[in-house]
């Protein structure tokens, strides 16, 4: 099993719709979780942090779930501006603040 | 405030030649360094990271090396490009003081590298 997997979509949807992605990791002892955008040609940005109680930024939730070992992105009224690649991000177990270890990332179409 | 210089930009090299990519940090202190390559179409591959100077942990065996000769400089070199080693290398820190939910990782621009 690898250590961080997405579905690669891409995700097609409409302006205003809610999309969900969903990731999951090998490691049960991994401990730091965020999610990055990545735009085409460009370096990844840091979307949000993922809180083990889950946690909100406007239009973005994020939330862990430790026993099913995944982590998930809400995105609700989505924008054309939000078209891009998702990435999911989890630490090599037992090295926190160290190995980050990349999903390969979920594509998101948003079309008006 | 922090800020991560990668260069160049864009890169065209020929097989068999050598490759030297740097990467620095300003701003903080004792971070810890990653390099990272994106091949097309492909996800972000760790390749190096570092938790302080002249310590080096790579994640694949391949042609590349890496070093970090001072506190908030890390390099990435090749004797012999091949082509393989295109990609997208993106240089990255983060803090190891902080807590790991604060401790996200910060890029640099990108070197975007064709090996022809």
């Amino acid at each position: 099993r690898k250590e961080v997997e997405q579905d690669p979509g891409p995700f097609n949807v409409p302006e205003g719709a809610t999309v969900a992605f969903n990731c999951t990791y090998s490691n049960s002892a991994s401990q730091s979780f965020f999610w990055y955008r990545q735009d085409c040609r460009k370096e990844p940005k840091l979307l949000m942090s993922v809180y083990s109680s889950g946690n909100e930024d406007g239009r973005f939730t994020a939330q862990l779930n430790r026993a099913s070992q995944y982590i998930s992105l809400l995105i609700r009224d989505s924008k054309l501006s939000d078209s891009a690649t998702y990435l999911c991000v989890v630490n090599r177990a037992n090295q926190a603040g160290t190995a980050l270890i990349f999903g390969k990332g979920t594509t998101l179409s948003v079309s008006s | 405030s922090q800020t991560i210089h990668q260069w160049p930009a864009t890169l065209v090299q020929p097989v068999g030649s050598p490759l030297s990519l740097e990467c620095t940090v300003e701003g903080t202190s004792n971070p810890n360094l990653y390099w990272y390559r994106q091949a097309a179409g492909r996800g972000l591959q760790l390749l190096f990271y570092s938790v302080g100077i002249g310590q080096i942990s790579s994640e694949v065996p391949q042609n590349l090396s890496a070093s970090r000769p001072q506190d908030r400089q890390f390099i990435l070199s090749s004797k012999k490009l091949l082509l393989s080693d295109s990609g997208f290398y993106l240089c990255a820190w983060n803090n190891p003081a902080m807590s790991s939910y604060n401790s996200p990782l910060h890029f640099g621009n990108g070197t975007r590298l064709t090996v022809t």
